[in-house]
């Protein structure tokens, strides 16, 4: 089954809302990061976030690792921000594992 | 900073074809992978190397080769191409295994 599960599949936001996009694991990890992918474009690092809560601009990543859950929090969104979200998690054994990604559209 | 590279960005090929695409990074990083991406099925990883004449395979490496025979560069070969198949193939680097992954453009294929 699928190690990584990500919430929502998609989602579709008024320029200026919220947005909360999570990732829930069914397996150890080591890491946890994520990225941004433009529509036909290669994808960005957001965060690498092993643990705790990291900030960037209007990003905020938070990772706990016993709720094997990690969650990217969008405020004020853009019409810029749209595009496909997607999680990794680093477990032992080399292996790096992706989820389905959340894709969000924001309009104007 | 510093760039990955993937060659070619659009790949057509006949079914039964043996097609290689390639990845150069300049980041002097130790680890590459390459992941294929399909629609609704996230990225999979299907081989990577931890250094220069290394290989590791993924999960979705049957059906693939792969080559580094140089730090900066990492090679992959789909060893017989099936009919219709749509994908797009990252290339990705990092100074390990357990850092930050980035990623080239990617190569989009289409097997006719």
């Amino acid at each position: 089954g699928q190690q990584v599960q990500q919430s929502p599949a998609s989602l579709v936001l008024q320029e200026g809302e919220n947005a909360e996009l999570q990732c829930n694991f069914s397996t150890s990890l080591n890491s946890m990061q994520w990225f941004y992918q433009r529509p036909g474009g290669s994808l960005v690092s957001l965060f690498y976030n092993p643990s705790g809560t990291k900030h960037s601009g209007r990003l905020t990543s938070t990772t706990v690792i016993k709720e094997r859950r990690s969650s990217l929090h969008i405020s004020s969104s853009q019409t810029t921000d749209s595009g496909t979200y997607l999680c990794a998690l680093e477990r032992g054994g080399n292996k790096v594992v992706f989820g389905t990604g959340t894709r969000l559209q924001v309009l104007p | 900073g510093g760039i990955i590279t993937q060659t070619p960005k659009f790949l057509i090929g006949q079914e039964g074809q043996k097609l290689t695409l390639k990845c150069q990074q300049n980041f002097n990083h130790d680890t590459m992978y390459w992941y294929r991406q399909d629609s609704g099925k996230g990225l999979r990883l299907i081989y990577y190397s931890i250094t220069e004449n290394d290989l590791q395979k993924g999960d979705l490496s049957e059906g693939y080769d792969a080559s580094r025979e140089k730090k900066s560069s990492f090679s992959l070969t789909v060893t017989s191409a099936q009919k219709n198949e749509m994908a797009v193939f990252l290339c990705a680097s990092s100074i390990n295994i357990q850092d930050t992954q980035y990623f080239g453009p990617g190569t989009r294929l289409l097997v006719l």
